[in-house]
C-alpha cells in the first residue's frame, strides 16, 4: 500500500519562529489533507489539498502531486501552535491513510 | 466541522470481555472509518464503510468487526478485548465522493485490563 512519510518527526520552535513541514507519498493520491491535533486529542482539519497551494492566516500549504509531496508552512510560531501535524492522503479506494506525524513545540 | 459524536469516550474493560464503541453522525455523510491510535503510529485504519451495510477492513482489522444498519450510525466491536487494543479510537466521517475530506470525532480512550 501507499507510504506516507512526515519529517521532520519533531520540532522545538521559539515563539515567532517560522518553520516547514513537509510529507512525502509514495504513489498518485486522490486527495491530501493536513490535520492539527490539539493537545487536548481533537483533530482539526487545516487543508484540503490535492493539488497546489492554500492559505489560512499564517498557515499555507503547497502539494505538488506530480513530484509526491506537500509542505505545509507556519509562519510567526504561536504556542497555541503546539500539538502533532498529521498528513493524511485518499488513493480513491474511500481510505484515508496518515503519516506518523510531526510534533511541534513552541516554546513561548 | 460535521456533527460527529462518539459514545463512551472513556471506557475500561476486562481482557475477553466484549466491546461496542458507537459513532453518530448528523451530516449525512456516506462514508465512515474508524482508526486506532497509538503511540510512534499515528493513525491506523480499522474498518470503513462506504455505504449502510457495506464496509470493508482496512490496515489493522484483526480482532474487530462493524455494522452499519443506518447513515447515521457505524459501531466498531472488539469481539474479546485484548491488552493491545488499548488506544484511542477515532471515529471519522467523509464528504464528497471520489474526493473525500475526512471529519474527526472527539475520540474514545479504552483501556483493556
Amino acid at each position: 500500500g501507499i507510504q506516507v512519510e512526515q519529517s521532520p518527526p519533531d520540532l522545538i520552535l521559539q515563539e515567532g519562529a517560522n518553520s516547514t513541514l513537509r510529507c512525502n507519498f509514495s504513489d498518485s493520491v486522490n486527495n491530501l489533507q493536513w490535520f492539527h491535533q490539539n493537545p487536548w486529542g481533537q483533530l482539526i482539519n487545516l487543508f484540503y489539498i490535492p493539488s497546489g497551494t492554500k492559505q489560512n492566516g499564517r498557515l499555507s500549504a503547497t502539494t505538488v502531486a506530480t513530484e509526491r509531496y506537500s509542505l505545509l508552512y507556519i509562519s510567526s510560531s504561536q504556542t497555541t501552535d503546539s500539538g502533532v501535524y498529521f498528513c493524511a492522503v485518499d488513493t480513491g479506494g474511500f481510505k484515508t491513510i496518515f503519516g506518523a506525524g510531526t510534533r511541534l513545540f513552541v516554546k513561548a | 466541522d460535521a456533527g460527529i459524536t462518539q459514545s463512551p469516550r472513556h471506557k475500561v474493560t476486562e481482557t475477553g470481555t466484549p466491546v461496542t464503541l458507537r459513532c453518530h453522525q448528523t451530516e449525512n455523510h456516506r462514508y465512515m472509518y474508524w482508526y486506532r491510535q497509538d503511540p510512534g503510529h499515528g493513525l491506523r485504519l480499522i474498518h470503513y464503510s462506504y455505504g449502510v451495510k457495506d464496509t470493508d477492513k482496512g490496515e489493522v482489522s484483526d480482532g474487530y468487526s462493524v455494522s452499519r444498519s443506518k447513515t447515521e450510525d457505524f459501531l466498531l466491536t472488539l469481539e474479546s478485548a485484548t491488552s493491545s487494543q488499548t488506544s484511542v479510537y477515532f471515529c471519522a466521517t467523509g464528504s464528497g465522493t471520489t474526493n473525500t475530506e475526512a471529519f474527526f470525532g472527539q475520540g474514545t480512550r479504552l483501556t483493556v485490563v
